[in-house]
């Protein structure tokens, strides 16, 4: 099984609302990534986590608050977000170390208003 | 300088033409290298891996030079399904962080 999933696919959201985006892999990957993907730009990486603890914060604002609750789940949380963090938000895995790729997940399209 | 360049594009070819990418990375220290496509809303999708040695696979022909920090796509024959942005990503020290380039946007027209 190759797959990351993410749920939802789609999300609309106020600035006051609070919301999570969930990411699965049973790829047995201790690497989980979540990345931020605005329109023709790369994926601006976010968040890192390894072996279920924070390993990597880019400097993210407080607004998102990653966890880990497992070696399969990721989980982003989403509060008083603002309209500029309209986004896609990917969820990536790979082993910890070594020479593979990462696998992405479908992404979710987030709409903040 | 950026840790990943890649060709400005948009590349516009018309079906079955050769088309080549060109993507530079800094850290000398890089040891794994993918080229990724990525359909317009989709997530990015592992294209080929690229290997010292070069690699193909069918009509996508992947070349590295480690001396000159140099990563390249051949693709022959172009399809109009091969139409899609290509990431050069460079993977640092067998480790966590994986670099992507800004991505080269190619439309293939009938």
């Amino acid at each position: 099984d190759t797959e990351v999933t993410q749920t939802p696919k789609h999300l609309v959201m106020g600035m006051t609302n609070k919301k999570s985006l969930k990411c699965e892999q049973h790829m047995g990957h201790r690497a989980m990534y979540w990345y931020k993907q605005k329109a023709k730009k790369p994926p601006e990486l976010m968040f890192v986590y390894s072996y279920e603890k924070l390993s990597i914060n880019e400097s993210v604002p407080s607004r998102f608050s990653p966890e880990c609750p497992n070696s399969s789940l990721l989980n982003l949380h989403l509060h008083a977000l603002q309209p500029e963090d309209s986004a896609l938000y990917l969820c990536a895995s790979s082993q910890e170390r070594g020479f593979d790729e990462q696998f992405f997940g479908p992404g979710t399209r987030l709409t903040v208003l | 300088r950026k840790e990943v360049e890649q060709d400005p594009g948009p590349f516009n070819v018309p079906e079955g033409a050769t088309v080549a990418f060109n993507c530079t990375y800094s850290n000398s220290a890089s040891q794994s290298f993918f080229w990724y496509r990525q359909d317009c809303r989709k997530e990015p999708k592992l294209l080929m891996s690229v290997y010292s040695s070069g690699n193909e696979d069918g009509r996508f022909t992947a070349q590295l030079n480690r001396a000159s920090q140099y990563i390249s796509l051949l693709i022959r024959d172009s399809k109009l399904s091969d139409s899609a942005t290509y990431l050069c990503v460079v993977r640092d020290n067998y480790g966590q962080n994986f670099v992507f380039g800004p991505g080269t946007r190619l439309s293939v027209l009938p």
